[in-house]
């Protein structure tokens, strides 16, 4: 079955501090692996894309990495500022189907 | 580039009333989604178009929902009757290229409530 599972389920951290968050599928076929991040009250903005071959990627303090035989991607976020509190949901795409994961909550406290 | 517009932003019914919600794509982007997402969840696909024509409506509740996208532009989502069940945001997205699904871009969603 094809599956998207994140942990934390939710995170508070300090503004400044660092934070990982952890993205586990089990989609077959894959083509591709998403984070998107979706303030409250809004649709999900794509942060970064990777495909099977790329291993890491990078949008300003959000670097995302990809291990495709342990299926597993990570997204950290460096220097965490108040704008960062949001939703953050991996997307898998498999056969031109996306599986989206149920995300983590996180918050940055000042 | 003007984003994907949705409207209303909110709409809070009784049980048992009807509702549509209205999405205006990205300016040529021929795949257009439809997601309901419940609070603590990641969005669901109700359906997909390609152009004017339904891709895959597998996880559409047909028997209440019923969405269409006339001249392959914009689109409206139907629920009738709503049920309490049905609460939820409901994201339009759209994107550039197929087959093989490219980056969705998505509108701010309409949030519903049913009492």
């Amino acid at each position: 079955k094809n599956q998207v599972e994140q942990s934390p389920q939710s995170l508070i951290i300090l503004e400044g501090k660092n934070c990982t968050l952890q993205c586990n599928y089990t989609v077959s076929p894959f083509s591709n692996l998403r984070w998107y991040k979706q303030d409250t009250g809004r649709g999900p903005v794509s942060l970064t894309i990777m495909t099977f071959s790329e291993n890491t990627k990078s949008n300003g303090r959000y670097t995302a990495t990809l291990d495709a035989d342990t299926k597993q991607s990570s997204l950290h976020i460096t220097a965490s500022q108040l704008s960062d509190s949001a939703s953050y949901i991996c997307v898998v795409t498999g056969f031109q189907k996306l599986v989206f994961g149920t995300g983590t909550r996180l918050l940055v406290s000042p | 580039e003007a984003g994907v517009a949705q409207s209303p932003r909110y709409k809070i019914i009784e049980k048992r009333q009807s509702v549509a919600f209205w999405c205006n794509p990205i300016s040529g982007h021929a795949t257009l989604y439809w997601y309901q997402q419940i609070l603590g969840q990641g969005p669901k696909l109700l359906i997909q178009f390609q152009n004017n024509g339904v891709v895959d409506d597998s996880q559409l509740p047909k028997d209440r929902f019923s969405a269409e996208r006339l001249k392959g532009v914009d689109s409206t989502l139907k629920i009738q009757p709503a049920k309490l069940e049905d609460s939820a945001v409901y994201l339009c997205a759209s994107s550039s290229r197929r087959p093989r699904a490219d980056t969705q871009y998505f509108g701010p969603g309409t949030r519903l409530t049913v009492l």
